[in-house]
């Protein structure tokens, strides 16, 4: 089983609709979740972080974190066309190891 | 600089061949990192470095890698007899430390390596 397991994707919305983006994790003892964004052919950009089980809400995102299910989800309202990108789900495991998941590919269309 | 710096961008090397990747952090970053990602993938870890020691080397694939921070700034990723399976971007990121679970990596814009 992989650390962190992503579907890779693609995930197709139409714009204005929400995306909704999963990931599940295999060390029961992580405490730190994280969203990165990366467009194609860039480097990975933070967009959200979460450390307690519940909703964060920043924005037109949301981080969702069960611990109970290991499981990490982001939301994205009204999503748009800038939107589309390749979404990294990471995990801090170990002492600031932090692993990533293979991505989901989201696009939307206008 | 503002971000952190990786050089050359693009590197094509023959099989065998010994190829250096260089990483200037962000100014006042203490941990450094190394990942590296195949097409398709996320990013995979390579190996940690708080100051000039290496905390943690777990994800070196084998002893063809090695890196080193000999001032605690700039590193080189040095990678010997390179083989066509080492094919991928090699990126870098820099944070703060202590890391404390913020998880904000500051990654350059890698280094493109194609083993021919």
């Amino acid at each position: 089983q992989k650390e962190v397991e992503q579907n890779s994707g693609p995930l197709s919305v139409p714009e204005g609709a929400i995306a909704s983006l999963n990931c599940t994790y295999s060390d029961r003892v992580s405490q730190s979740f994280f969203w990165y964004r990366q467009y194609s052919g860039k480097s990975p950009e933070l967009i959200m972080s979460i450390y307690s089980n519940g909703d964060k809400e920043d924005g037109r995102f949301t981080a969702q974190l069960n611990k109970a299910s290991q499981y990490v989800s982001l939301l994205i309202r009204d999503s748009q066309p800038s939107d589309s990108a390749t979404y990294l789900c990471a995990v801090l495991t170990g002492f600031q190891k932090l692993v990533f998941g293979t991505g989901t590919r989201l696009l939307v269309s206008p | 600089g503002a971000g952190v710096s990786q050089t050359p961008s693009n590197k094509v090397t023959e099989k065998g061949k010994y190829v250096e990747l260089r990483c200037d952090p962000i100014s006042g970053h203490t941990a450094l990192y190394w990942y590296r990602q195949s097409l398709g993938q996320g990013p995979e870890f390579l190996i940690y470095f708080q100051g000039t020691g290496a905390a943690d080397d777990s994800g070196l694939p084998n002893d063809r890698f090695f890196a080193v921070r000999p001032e605690g700034s700039v590193s080189t990723l040095k990678i010997q007899r390179t083989e066509r399976g080492d094919s991928a971007v090699y990126l870098c990121a820099s944070s703060f430390s202590p890391f404390e679970g913020t998880g904000e990596l500051f990654f350059g814009e890698g280094s493109r390596l194609t083993v021919l």
